[in-house]
């Protein structure tokens, strides 16, 4: 069961345009919401989070959208560039009280494509 | 400091063989996590440890096992391997242990079973 679902599978955009990715989560229990980019031979990496307590957060040309109504969260990417082309990733966290940790859940990824 | 490194970066193995990833984590941190990822499945969670003990393991099958030494470096197995197995395999650090939002990845390690 596929429990943060991610859309589009493929995204390419303009330089200079706006890229947004959606995420969709059923468990409300999840406590934190962040988006990791990984490039192509590379691990990922944590770009932006957000915990439900807000509604926006924003980090230089990335912002975080979440809807905790509609169980929903997004990223924009402000004035994309070719830079910018990678996979993202979202994901969601809760607190698995048992083990003592958080585990990660994650979406099948958006393959991000810029064009000049 | 240095990131964390897994080793080796690439491995080909035959089906029915068993494979060691290793993982060493950003000095200082204690929690390793290990991921598998795949075009179909995605970033799927394998297990996590912290101080040489699993505290949370993923829907993967008793092939897939690991530990942690004392220094906190991390091992994986899989015993049996079987064409599905191929993926990048991911290790993340975090500190404090077990906040996601300081948990680093590797490079990744990546396995093609033929």
């Amino acid at each position: 069961q596929q429990q943060v679902k991610q859309s589009p599978q493929s995204l390419i955009v303009q330089k200079g345009g706006i890229s947004i990715i959606n995420c969709a989560y059923e468990n409300t229990a999840f406590d934190y919401f962040p988006w990791y980019q990984q490039f192509p031979g590379k691990g990922p990496a944590l770009l932006i989070a957000i915990r439900p307590d807000v509604s926006e957060k924003k980090e230089g040309r990335f912002t975080i959208s979440f809807n905790k109504s509609a169980k929903q969260f997004s990223l924009h990417i402000m004035d994309s560039q070719p830079g910018d082309s990678a996979t993202y990733f979202c994901a969601a966290s809760m607190w698995t009280g048992g083990a003592g940790s958080y585990q990660l859940t994650f979406g099948k990824g958006t393959k991000l494509s810029v064009i000049p | 400091k240095a990131g964390v490194t897994q080793t080796p970066r690439y491995l080909i193995k035959t089906r029915g063989q068993q494979v060691t990833l290793s993982c060493s984590p950003i000095s200082g941190h204690r929690s390793v996590s290990w991921y598998q990822q795949t075009p179909g499945q995605g970033l799927q969670f394998l297990f996590e440890y912290f101080s040489e003990t699993q505290r949370n393991k993923g829907n993967f099958p008793g092939r897939f096992s690991g530990r942690q030494f004392s220094n906190s470096r991390s091992e994986m197995n899989v015993s049996t391997l079987e064409l599905g197995d191929s993926a990048l395999y991911l290790c993340a650090s975090s500190s404090p242990p077990g906040y996601t939002d300081t948990q680093y990845f590797g490079p990744g390690t990546r396995l093609t079973v033929l």
